[in-house]
């Protein structure tokens, strides 16, 4: 068991509605990423958090927001949501981000589907 | 093009035997680290061994070890003697870079279904 914890596990919600997915980071990790894995595809990078700034984003449009707090717990909020935003969404911790042999710590995973 | 490519089917391998999971990769950065994970079918990305750019041997965890080849952009990862909790889905991934500011996204291939065989 990694530390990292998400919640919920799974959600349904309507197209259009807005969610927020929850992640606590392992203790002593400053740095959340978060990555949404679609069915029967690899992980893609949404964006990262350090320290409460974010510190990096792929390629998501701006209704995937996030946040972190001063704990290092995260959030990531999605908006007008899609049929296409149906997905494991994944939260990883990392000791720092810069770093290129540190491995990322994941969470079990939020499973949402839109409907 | 592809940074991660993992381009094997579904591989399957009987119990207590060994098996090579391919992934090549694509940077111009001299300094990358390149990650395994294990994803069973609860969901959780389960991290398993780690090779660096610089590392002149090639990583091993228990079961696991890398065959690095650097100038061919390869890292396959070796599970040897098999156990029916293998059976997963298994990413290869990468992260680039050591630069200041950098963020340390990893950028994953779409993966490799190992089954094991009793």
């Amino acid at each position: 068991e990694t530390g990292v914890t998400q919640s919920p596990t799974h959600l349904i919600k309507t197209r259009g509605q807005q969610v927020t997915l929850r992640c606590s980071s392992q203790s002593g990790h400053n740095t959340v990423s978060w990555y949404q894995q679609a069915l029967g595809q690899g992980p893609q990078f949404i964006f990262q958090y350090y320290r409460e700034e974010e510190n990096g984003r792929g390629n998501f449009p701006p209704r995937f927001s996030g946040l972190q707090f001063p704990n290092y717990s995260s959030e990531l909020n999605v908006n007008a949501l899609e049929l296409d935003d149906s997905a494991l969404y994944l939260c990883a911790s990392s000791l720092d981000p810069t770093g290129a042999n540190t491995e990322a710590f994941f969470g079990q995973g939020t499973r949402l589907t839109v409907v | 093009a592809q940074k991660i490519t993992q381009t094997q089917p579904g591989m399957f391998v009987q119990e207590k035997e060994a098996v090579t999971l391919d992934c090549t990769y694509d940077t111009s950065d001299q300094s990358y680290g390149l990650f395994w994970y294990k994803q069973p079918s609860s969901g959780e990305m389960i991290f398993l061994i780690y090779q660096g750019s610089y590392d002149e041997q090639n990583a091993t965890e228990g079961r696991y070890s890398l065959n690095f080849q650097k100038a061919r952009k390869s890292t396959n990862l070796v599970i040897s003697a098999s156990q029916l909790g293998d059976s997963a889905m298994y990413f290869c991934a990468m992260r680039e870079g050591k630069r200041s500011g950098a963020n340390s996204k990893l950028t994953f291939g779409k993966g490799i279904t190992l089954s094991v065989r009793p």
